[in-house]
């Protein structure tokens, strides 16, 4: 059974990436019908997709991020990884990696909480 | 690209059945039957209920149902039970291989 899991700090500063890493375990990160997705979920307010990684390293993204989001995957360790620039409070949430298949988001991480605060 | 819509708060009594309304745009819900459904209790990995407007994945109660007229795309949950509370959230494939979630509906049974 194939399990995520999210790590990376929790308190990121104003202006400055937040970085996050998700570890993929039970599973190939390399099988050709999985993307590798990043959605978060501010306190208080709804789910928002950020975007998703093949491993072939195509990417997507939410056009919402004006291009601060990246996300890239190590194939080797079995990882895949978020980098978003220029954070501000908004940026404040819990953080999911997931696995996206058929068009629908069917393994989650418990998540990770990012706050942004100086 | 806005979030869909969807109630804040559906409630129901065990037993009972209820149904979460979704609504998008010609360009996300109503273009593609890509809508999928998410459980989510707190503290713990949200989770699959529904994929490609009506699809079970296994291990999903058949208490669980899918469906989707024109721009809005339905969940329900039939038979409640207690364990059924939680926040719900639908989302759908936009197009150029972005998706788009809903504001998530809480329900109290």
């Amino acid at each position: 059974q194939v399990q995520l899991q999210e790590s990376g700090p929790g308190l990121v500063k104003p202006s400055q990436t937040l970085s996050l890493t998700c570890t993929v375990s039970g599973g190939s990160i390399s099988r050709d019908e999985y993307y590798w997705s990043w959605i978060r979920q501010p306190p208080g307010k709804g789910l928002e997709w950020i975007g998703h990684i093949h491993h072939s390293g195509s990417t997507y993204y939410n056009p919402s991020l004006k291009s601060r989001g990246t996300i890239s995957v190590e194939t080797s360790k079995n990882q895949f990884f978020l980098k978003l620039s220029s954070v501000t409070a908004a940026d404040t949430a819990v953080y999911h990696c997931g696995s996206l298949k058929n068009d629908a988001f069917d393994i989650w991480g418990q998540g990770t909480v990012v706050t942004v605060s100086s | 690209q806005s979030a869909l819509t969807q109630p804040a708060s559906v409630s129901g009594s065990p037993g009972q059945s209820i149904t979460i309304s979704c609504t998008g745009t010609s360009s996300d819900v109503g273009d593609f039957n890509l809508v999928s459904w998410y459980q989510l209790h707190p503290g713990k990995a949200p989770k699959l209920m529904i994929y490609e407007v009506s699809k079970r994945p296994s291990g999903v109660s058949y208490r669980f149902s899918g469906s989707k007229s024109g721009n809005t795309a339905s969940l329900t949950i039939s038979g409640l039970r207690a364990e059924d509370e939680a926040d719900y959230y639908c989302c759908s494939y936009a197009g150029g291989s972005t998706f788009v979630f809903g504001g998530g509906t809480k329900l109290t049974v």
